[in-house]
């Protein structure tokens, strides 16, 4: 049974462009969850998807958007790059709102 | 005011080291508590819940006291592997979403 993946690995982008980042979720889980960890820092809520709509979002700012797919994928965007959105980005899954299961994470770095 | 806060680190503590992180968190209303353990460059993983009545795996005890808005993590007999990021996390009601403090990071030599 495949775990939380995410792709890609790594990526490196430039100021002012956008990237998406995938999710897919744990097999039997619904609902996904986005959270961005700086350097030092512990991972921040962003937005959590369930049933293909944005449920709970966290303090990010409109830059930052997703989707939900209706086999429970999950996308994260971000416009208009900014240096300080360079941090690893992680997706969790879980059932509803049970026990969360987190993915190796996205690492992106802005330049 | 930080909504999960930890003691800063790191810790060096040699092998066999019993070594205690401290949490503490603003929203009295949140429901559940756990320690994470993150490793360096991957992901968070579940270490353990944590309970009003304190609970205990191997050489893990994790403590909660609701009416001080504590947590509390204790490891036992230190071993090289436990060398790692020690993350406390507080569930709200609702929607199941996670507040993590900043973590802490344990260097067992």
């Amino acid at each position: 049974d495949a775990g939380v993946t995410q792709s890609p690995t790594h990526l490196i982008k430039t100021r002012g462009q956008q990237v998406t980042l995938r999710c897919s979720p744990k097999s039997g889980h619904d609902t996904v969850s986005w959270y961005q960890q700086a350097l030092g820092q512990g991972p921040q809520f962003i937005f959590q998807y369930y049933e293909e709509e944005e449920r709970q979002r966290g303090n990010f700012p409109d830059r930052f958007s997703g989707h939900q797919f209706p086999n429970y994928s999950s996308e994260l965007n971000v416009n208009a790059l900014l240096l300080g959105d360079s941090a690893l980005y992680l997706c969790a899954s879980s059932w509803d709102t049970y026990e969360q299961y987190f993915g190796p994470g996205t690492r992106l770095t802005v330049t | 005011r930080k909504e999960v806060e930890q003691d800063p680190g790191p810790f060096n503590v040699p092998e066999g080291a019993t070594v205690a992180f401290n949490c503490t968190y603003s929203n009295s209303a949140s429901q559940s508590f756990f320690w994470y353990r993150q490793d360096c460059r991957k992901e968070p993983k579940l270490l353990m819940s944590v309970y009003s009545s304190g609970n205990e795996d191997g050489r893990f005890t994790a403590q909660l006291n609701r009416a001080s808005q504590y947590i509390s993590l204790l490891i036992r007999d230190s071993k090289l592997s436990d060398s790692a990021t020690y993350l406390c996390v507080v569930k709200d009601s609702g929607y199941s979403t996670l507040t993590f403090g900043k973590g802490t990071m344990l260097l067992v030599s």
